[in-house]
């Protein structure tokens, strides 16, 4: 049974366009990541919530923000996407210590 | 601040046959994790195995196991009897004990397995 569930899992949008992405978990994990990752390439962490604590990257661009409104689910909210945007964003959970569970991720087309 | 290194982007290896993955790492932490996650095409990305920094046994998963060389800030993945479903992008990463959760990943190596 899948345990951080994304979706959707193929989002297209226009340049410009505000996308929401979604992730929840039924391990409640107190710990909860939003990754981007280009292709062929490692992800990259965008921010992450510890409990209700938001962190935010120190490169993250602004055009990026997050909701988490109770344990089990996590928004990614894109407000302007650009081209460079596209990429497979990645959901992930864990408790305070220890693995990472990821989904399987939202690929994200931008035309 | 923590790198990984991955020098390998590609490999490939026959069914049945054994075949190494390499990681190097650098950091001043002492206490740490080090992990190996298999990321298949248009699935997601799973632990494979888990290494304390603290422990000198390697760590050993069924047909996956690690070389853990502290000194050398080297974590190679040996992968045995090779299957078509080992085929995938595998990571290695590294968590500081001091800094969360935090993950830092290389860059990824691309196995194919071939039948």
């Amino acid at each position: 049974d899948a345990m951080v569930i994304q979706n959707p899992r193929y989002q297209v949008t226009q340049f410009g366009k505000p996308v929401t992405l979604s992730c929840s978990q039924t391990l409640n994990h107190n710990v909860m990541y939003w990754y981007q990752q280009k292709s062929s390439q490692a992800p990259k962490l965008l921010f992450h919530y510890y409990d209700k604590d938001f962190n935010n990257e120190a490169d993250t661009p602004d055009n990026f923000q997050s909701r988490r409104p109770n344990t089990s689910f996590c928004f990614l909210d894109i407000r302007s996407p650009g081209l460079g945007d596209a990429a497979m964003y990645l959901c992930a959970t864990s408790w305070a210590t220890g693995e990472l569970f990821f989904g399987e991720g939202s690929r994200l087309t931008v035309l | 601040a923590q790198t990984v290194t991955q020098s390998q982007p590609e490999m490939s290896v026959q069914e049945a046959e054994t075949v190494t993955l390499s990681c190097t790492y650098d950091t001043s932490e002492n206490n740490y994790y080090l992990f190996w996650y298999k990321q298949p095409p248009s699935r997601q990305m799973i632990l494979v195995i888990r290494q304390e920094a603290y422990k000198q046994q390697n760590a050993t998963e069924n047909r996956f196991s690690v070389n853990f060389q502290k000194a050398a800030k080297s974590f190679s993945l040996k992968i045995s009897d090779s299957q078509l479903g080992d085929t995938a992008m595998y990571f290695c990463a590294f968590q500081a004990n001091n800094a969360g959760n935090m993950l830092t990943f290389g860059g990824g190596t691309r196995l194919m397995v071939k039948p």
